[in-house]
C-alpha cells in the first residue's frame, strides 16, 4: 500500500519568505509527527498530532513554526519569516496509534537563500 | 533529559566483516530502544527494536541487546555485506512520550 508522502521533494526559498510543507500520511494512521534532520545529524523531533490535536508540541524550535491537522490526517508544517538556519531535511512520519512503529516519508528539502 | 550518544563514523569494513556500532543513552524511566537504518536514496525505516531491559531486536541478520545496567544497545552483525551500507541511526523513545530521540548517525561502507 502507499506510504507516507510528502510534497514538495524540494523547496528553494529565499531568507524572510513563508512555506508551507505538506504530509500525507498513510491511510488510517492517528498519530503524525514532524521531524527535522540538519545536515549529518539525526532527525529532531518538532511536533506530535494525535488525531487533529497537537498532543506534543515542544520541539518547535520558536513561534515561527507552525503545524496543523485539521481533518486528522493530512498535516502541514508552516514557517514564517524563514532564516537561513531553517534549511535542513523535514521528515514526516505516521504510526498506527500511540506507541506503535512510525513509518517515515522521504522527506522535504527545504533550502532557504 | 533523554539523548543518544553513537559511535561516529564514518565506518569503513571489508565484506563479510564483523560489525559493531557502539550506543548509549541517557533516559528516565524506561525507554523503548531502536536502531533505524536510511540507504542511499531511501527513507528512513525501522530495522530493529527492544522494548524493555535484556530484549534482544533482530533484524536482516542485525542483533542488539537492550543493556538497562550499561545504558547500551549497541548493534551487531557477524557478516556485513556491501548492499548494508547505509546510515544508521541509534534512537530511544521516552516511556511516557510517543516521539523519537536520535543519535546523530553513523555512515556505514562495505568495500565489495
Amino acid at each position: 500500500g502507499a506510504g507516507v508522502s510528502q510534497t514538495p521533494s524540494n523547496k528553494v526559498t529565499e531568507k524572510g519568505k513563508y512555506v508551507e510543507l505538506r504530509c500525507d500520511p498513510i491511510s488510517g494512521h492517528t498519530a503524525l509527527y514532524w521531524y527535522r534532520q540538519s545536515l549529518g545529524q539525526g532527525p529532531e523531533f518538532l511536533i506530535y498530532f494525535q488525531g487533529t490535536g497537537a498532543a506534543d508540541d515542544s520541539g518547535l524550535p520558536n513561534d515561527r513554526f507552525f503545524a496543523v491537522r485539521p481533518e486528522g490526517s493530512v498535516s502541514t508544517l508552516k514557517i514564517q519569516r524563514t532564516e537561513r538556519g531553517d534549511s535542513a531535511v523535514y521528515l514526516c512520519a505516521s504510526s498506527l496509534d500511540w506507541g506503535n512503529e512510525q513509518f517515515f516519508g522521504p522527506g522535504t528539502r527545504l533550502t532557504v537563500l | 533529559g533523554n539523548s543518544v550518544t553513537q559511535m561516529e563514523g564514518p565506518v569503513t569494513l571489508s565484506e563479510e566483516a564483523f560489525l559493531t556500532i557502539n550506543c548509549t543513552y541517557t533516559a528516565t524511566g524506561y525507554p523503548s530502544l531502536f536502531w533505524y537504518v536510511q540507504y542511499p536514496g531511501e527513507g528512513l525505516q525501522l530495522l530493529l527494536k527492544a522494548t524493555k531491559a535484556d530484549d534482544k531486536g533482530s533484524n536482516k541478520g542485525f542483533e542488539a541487546t537492550y543493556r538497562k545496567e550499561t545504558t547500551s544497545f549497541h548493534l551487531e552483525k557477524g557478516s556485513v555485506q556491501v548492499s548494508d551500507s547505509a546510515v544508521y541511526f541509534c534512537a530511544l523513545s521516552p516511556s511516557s512520550a510517543s516521539k523519537i530521540i536520535f543519535g546523530s548517525g553513523t555512515r556505514l561502507s562495505i568495500r565489495p
